[in-house]
């Protein structure tokens, strides 16, 4: 079974500053996504960034890239240039080929707060 | 573009009452659908998917059903609701196939008194 696991439930940064948020996954599979979701006060789910697994260059949206250690089994986030509107709950998951239900897996969560 | 909407977007109901949110999707076709709940504090715990009309898979057996009587909607329900049954529900919409990200609607707060 896969499972995703993000070992921080809580971080801080300063505004401006540069965060990392972790995440394992564990998976037997070959092919698979990888995605980092953000949940905002609001709580809708915003799509941050995905990253396939057979790509070895990480994926990068503007202040959001990946660190994707794909023999390690690790997906960590970093945003760069923090800013308030990005406090929010992140959330990491993992989908795989196979079947057409498209079913993610996802962490519990780390809550991030950016301070002024 | 697609859009995807759920109601009402807050909902407070008494214990043994029915059940019913609704999820619809606009500027796709053939969507796979999903139902989640996220009780306060805590990660997202798949309820229901659907690959297509009137086909439904459970996750977590419980006193919810869904049901698709559209290609585009999705419906939540429940005959009779528990006090556990309150959280955060949230509908999803993905492409399937080669493509697994998901597009979450606004969600609903539902409270059980």
């Amino acid at each position: 079974a896969q499972t995703v696991t993000q070992s921080q439930p809580e971080m801080s940064v300063q505004e401006a500053e540069t965060v990392t948020l972790s995440c394992t996954y564990d998976t037997s599979e070959n092919n698979y996504y990888l995605f980092w979701y953000k949940q905002p006060p609001s709580r809708q789910m915003i799509l941050v960034i995905r990253q396939e697994a057979y790509k070895q260059q990480n994926a990068t949206e503007n202040r959001f890239s990946v660190n994707f250690q794909k023999a390690a089994k690790s997906f960590s986030l970093k945003i760069s240039d923090s800013q308030l509107g990005d406090t929010a709950m992140y959330f990491c998951a993992s989908g795989h080929y196979g079947g057409s239900q498209g079913n993610l897996i996802f962490g519990k969560g780390t809550k991030l707060s950016v301070k002024p | 573009s697609q859009t995807i909407h759920q109601w009402p977007a807050t909902l407070v109901q008494p214990v043994g009452s029915p059940l019913s949110l609704e999820c619809t999707v606009e500027g796709t076709s053939n969507p796979n659908l999903y139902w989640y709940r996220q009780a306060a504090g805590r990660g997202l715990q798949l309820l229901f998917y659907s690959i297509g009309i009137d086909q439904i898979s459970s996750e977590v057996p419980q006193n919810l059903s869904a049901s698709r009587p559209q290609d585009r909607q999705f419906i939540l329900s429940s005959k009779k609701l528990l006090l556990s049954d309150s959280g955060f529900y949230l509908c999803a919409w993905g492409k399937g196939g080669r493509s697994y990200e998901q597009y979450f609607g606004p969600g609903t707060r539902l409270t059980v008194t």
